[in-house]
């Protein structure tokens, strides 16, 4: 199976830069995503790293190292609507062809005026 | 820009009823999910398809059971429910190698 570990919280203030870090243990991995979820809300996409280095995508950047089976999502210029909860989940091979998306135990983010 | 929906939102429901929570994309994705998720807590996977006819369990033991007769459509039935499946569960799918998920709203059961 997979398991994946993350923070469990990470409190910043406004304008700050905060980093979410995402270890894992799994077989057949193909590459390693982050979602955002706000209170009440679904689960929404931020990004994806199949190969090891660093994605950015506005003020969000996510870096993977598959030797090490470690990722960090990273948040720069923080605003309070940054203040949600943040899932690293590995997409691995599980039996087949068929590619499984398991999820973390979640970040949950607090923006601080 | 994603066209997944569930039906219903909420649910209030006795215990020992059977439901069928609603899971439907338009996207033409291959591969669908169903997770459950505690208030607070982590996703759960208990269900995944990956094309019509292909239904595998997830990771979290589920006393549901899921369909896949068209790639559209994707419910999970419960057919005796219990108050310990009160959650809310959130469908999802996909497709291609990005690693990108579409989720549904959810819907959010209680079994009183």
């Amino acid at each position: 199976g997979q398991s994946l570990e993350q923070p469990s919280e990470v409190t910043a203030v406004e304008g700050a830069i905060v980093q979410i870090n995402c270890t894992y243990q799994t077989s057949g991995f193909y590459g390693l995503s982050w979602y955002q979820q706000h209170d009440g809300g679904a689960p929404t996409f931020l990004s994806y790293n199949a190969l090891d280095g660093l994605e950015e995508t506005g003020r969000f950047s996510s870096f993977l190292s598959r030797s090490d089976s470690y990722g960090y999502l990273l948040l720069q210029e923080l605003q309070m609507k940054d203040s949600a909860s943040y899932f690293c989940a590995v997409r691995a091979l599980v039996s087949g062809s068929a590619r499984q998306l398991t999820f973390g135990s979640g970040t949950q983010l607090t923006v601080l005026p | 820009e994603a066209d997944i929906y569930q039906t219903p939102r909420y649910l209030v429901i006795g215990t020992g009823k059977k439901i069928t929570l609603e899971c439907s994309q338009t996207m033409g994705h291959d591969k669908m999910y169903w997770y459950q998720q505690d208030p607070g807590m982590e996703l759960h996977l208990i269900h995944y398809s990956y094309g019509v006819n292909s239904t595998e369990k997830g990771d979290l033991s589920s006393e549901s059971t899921v369909s896949r007769i068209r790639t559209e459509h994707f419910p999970l039935t419960l057919e005796s429910a219990r108050p310990s499946h009160t959650s809310q569960y959130l469908c999802a799918s996909s497709e291609g190698g990005q690693g990108k998920a579409f989720f549904g709203q959810g819907t959010r059961l209680t079994v009183v």
